[in-house]
């Protein structure tokens, strides 16, 4: 069965630093996702992404935060300056419709930790 | 502020009983509603999908809906040691602007006690 994929799944950082996490969504899904969840909280949306563009994306995703899709399967979600704020989980998801209608399928996660 | 309210739990269901679980949301327009089921340490896990008023069955699994009491529930029937686990509700958006955000509730422990 596809499935989402997510490496790493442990990422340690140092406060500061630039970190990239990497998803590689079901094939044959257009939309994207990256979601967070800080221990023991909501699951909470950051970003929505289609067609090489941002489609929607909360108040968390601020100027530090930015997304690519690098080539035909990679979607990348890059902190440039981490914070100890921005440790949590961080969940890929993809759908194959872009309507209200959408089942939205996680990733395993990665877990970042910032020291 | 739109909120998706679940129950904290824990929910403890014997083994074999029937394990219900309630989520009421606060925007009138959403429409579809998801629940997942998160193990702990794991990604969420999509169970069932709903989007119109009334009863989905899924295996042990039923999703009943009522949009204009906006709430929606989750019922597990033959409930198993392996359901044990956290359920999250889930509401999409309401406009087409924001077709992808997925609004989650804090999720409902459920401990199924053999």
């Amino acid at each position: 069965e596809p499935e989402v994929t997510q490496t790493p799944s442990h990422q340690v950082t140092q406060m500061g630093q630039e970190v990239i996490l990497r998803c590689v969504p079901i094939s044959n899904h257009l939309y994207f996702y990256w979601y967070r969840q800080i221990l023991g909280q909501k699951v909470e949306f950051l970003v929505s992404f289609y067609n090489n563009e941002i489609s929607e994306k909360s108040e968390i995703f601020d100027d530090q935060f930015s997304v690519e899709r690098p080539d035909g399967s990679n979607f990348t979600l890059k902190i440039r300056s981490t914070k100890l704020e921005d440790s949590a989980m961080y969940f890929c998801a993809s759908s194959a419709r872009g309507t209200a209608y959408n089942e939205q399928f996680f990733g395993p996660g990665t877990r970042l930790t910032v020291l | 502020q739109k909120e998706v309210e679940q129950n904290s739990g824990p929910l403890s269901v014997p083994e074999g009983a029937i394990a219900s679980l309630n989520c009421t949301y606060s925007d009138r327009g959403s429409q579809s509603f998801f629940w997942y089921r998160q193990y702990s340490g794991k990604s969420p896990e999509l169970i069932m999908s709903i989007y119109s008023n009334g009863d989905k069955e899924d295996g042990r699994f039923t999703a009943q809906l009522n949009k204009a009491s906006q709430y929606v529930s989750l019922l597990i029937r033959d409930s198993q040691p392996s359901d044990s686990a956290t359920y999250l509700c889930a509401v999409n958006g309401v406009t087409t602007d924001s077709w992808g955000k997925l609004q989650f509730g804090a999720g409902t422990q459920v401990v199924v006690t053999p």
